[in-house]
């Protein structure tokens, strides 16, 4: 159990564009969800952290303007990357877990997003 | 202090050896200590876990040490195998900062056959 799925896996886009990125939690509940960033051969780094129902909470730093992140149901998630530009290019990687933050983490797959 | 300092930054054992990865942390708030591995361009998968109740925790060929006095924890992998080639993430949380996990800076593991 706790299958944690992501999509797409990867997608490339025009500088300008938006994409949109789904996390899914296959087989649990998932009262919260994280947004996480990692460049090549670095660490993670946490976006945001959205709780079903209720606003995220972003992290110093990052512009919750440009990425949007809505938590509609227990067993979905999705990060929209408004306006993409090149130095948007990441892996997002996201993250759920049944209880509140403090319950074990588990991680989808990952997208790679390019944006040209 | 909230970092988590993780070293070495790589690593290359043969197969067999027992590789060791160290983590140090701060914050004497956090109360769960994850560790996660991580294949090229795939999500990290959660290896074991441990709370600063307990000294050890073994699971199959993998052994977190916990040194709550030193603020330091690592992970052994016993027998490794060149199909534990990966990248080893340590991680750190607590109730204090509402869960956030909070990365080492990564350990890039090559077993050689």
């Amino acid at each position: 159990g706790a299958v944690v799925s992501q999509h797409p896996s990867r997608v490339i886009c025009k500088s300008g564009t938006s994409v949109k990125i789904e996390c899914r939690s296959l087989d649990f509940q998932a009262t919260t969800m994280f947004w996480y960033r990692q460049f090549p051969k670095k660490s993670l780094m946490l976006m945001a952290t959205s709780n079903e129902g209720s606003k995220a909470t972003y992290e110093q730093g990052v512009e919750k303007d440009k990425f949007l992140i809505n938590h509609a149901s227990l067993t979905l998630s999705t990060l929209t990357v408004t306006s993409a530009h090149p130095e948007d290019s990441s892996f997002y990687i996201c993250s759920a877990s049944r209880g509140g933050p403090t319950d074990t983490q588990y991680f989808g797959p990952g997208t790679r997003l390019t944006v040209l | 202090q909230q970092q988590v300092k993780q070293s070495p930054q790589s690593l290359i054992v043969q197969k067999g050896g027992i590789p060791i990865i160290n983590c140090a942390y701060e914050n004497t708030a956090f109360d769960y200590f994850p560790w996660y591995q991580q294949f090229p361009g795939k999500g990290p998968a959660l290896l074991i876990a441990i709370r600063p109740d307990v000294s050890e925790k073994k699971e199959g060929r993998f052994t977190i040490s916990f040194n709550k006095s030193a603020k330091q924890f690592s992970l052994h992998i016993m027998d490794s195998q060149p199909g534990d080639s990966a990248t080893y993430f340590c991680a750190a949380s607590g109730s204090s900062n509402t869960g956030k996990l909070i990365f080492g800076q990564g350990t890039t593991l090559q077993v050689k056959p």
